[in-house]
């Protein structure tokens, strides 16, 4: 079974801080994504990362940066934390077109950030 | 472009009868569509996915959803709701390449006793 593990699932940070949340796989697959989840907004996707090195945005990358110098590890950076950044994130993953890849993500927990 | 409608925020039921969570689409190519499942705390689990190979498609704990072209939806069904059914649900639509995903707001179920 895939495996996708936000090692973080519950931080308290303050306003101004850099925060890490990290995302780490263990199915070799190429493409990695950072969603945010608000109450009655959906999942809205952040930035993804279809090799190492490489990354897109997203449809809501201000006040986000990531980090993928890894395959397995995927990194959402947030430079300096503010309340509206108070929320869920999940981690997911999607192996290469053409090796299993039937549209299916896969998710981590989620990482439960709070900003005060 | 690409648009995924979930027409209910909220559905509730009471254990044993049946379960309609209502999902719209527009898309300008064929898509291929899913149902995810979300527990409270907890990521996202695919429940089913429609890539037109057949348009009744099921899925795992019962769940079933009918592609209509015509009507342009992906309604998610179950004859007979289980307390472990309360969870929220997603409608996704996926069209063109895979990472261009859309995912509807989502339809929070609950299930009385």
């Amino acid at each position: 079974d895939v495996k996708v593990t936000q090692s973080s699932r519950y931080l308290v940070k303050r306003t101004g801080e850099k925060v890490f949340l990290e995302c780490v796989q263990d199915m070799d697959h190429e493409n990695m994504f950072w969603y945010r989840q608000d109450p009655g907004l959906g999942l809205r996707l952040i930035y993804f990362s279809y090799d190492v090195k490489m990354k897109e945005k997203g449809d809501i990358p201000e006040g986000y940066s990531v980090s993928r110098e890894k395959k397995e590890r995927f990194s959402l950076i947030l430079e300096s934390a503010s309340t509206n950044q108070t929320s869920m994130y999940l981690c997911a993953t999607l192996p290469q077109f053409g090796q299993g890849n039937t549209g299916e993500l896969f998710f981590g927990e989620g990482s439960r950030l709070t900003v005060l | 472009a690409q648009s995924v409608t979930q027409l209910d925020s909220h559905v509730s039921v009471s254990e044993g009868t049946p379960v309609l969570l209502r999902c719209n689409y527009s898309s300008s190519y064929s898509p291929s569509l899913f149902w995810y499942v979300q527990h409270p705390n907890k990521g996202l689990q695919l429940l089913l996915k429609y890539t037109s190979a057949a348009t009744l498609v099921k899925g795992i704990n019962g769940f079933e959803a009918e592609f209509k072209k015509s009507e342009t939806s992906f309604h998610l069904t179950k004859p007979s709701a289980h307390m472990s059914d309360a969870a929220e649900y997603f409608c996704v639509g996926s069209g063109g390449s895979n990472y261009k995903l859309t995912f509807g707001k989502g339809t929070l179920l609950t299930v009385n006793p």
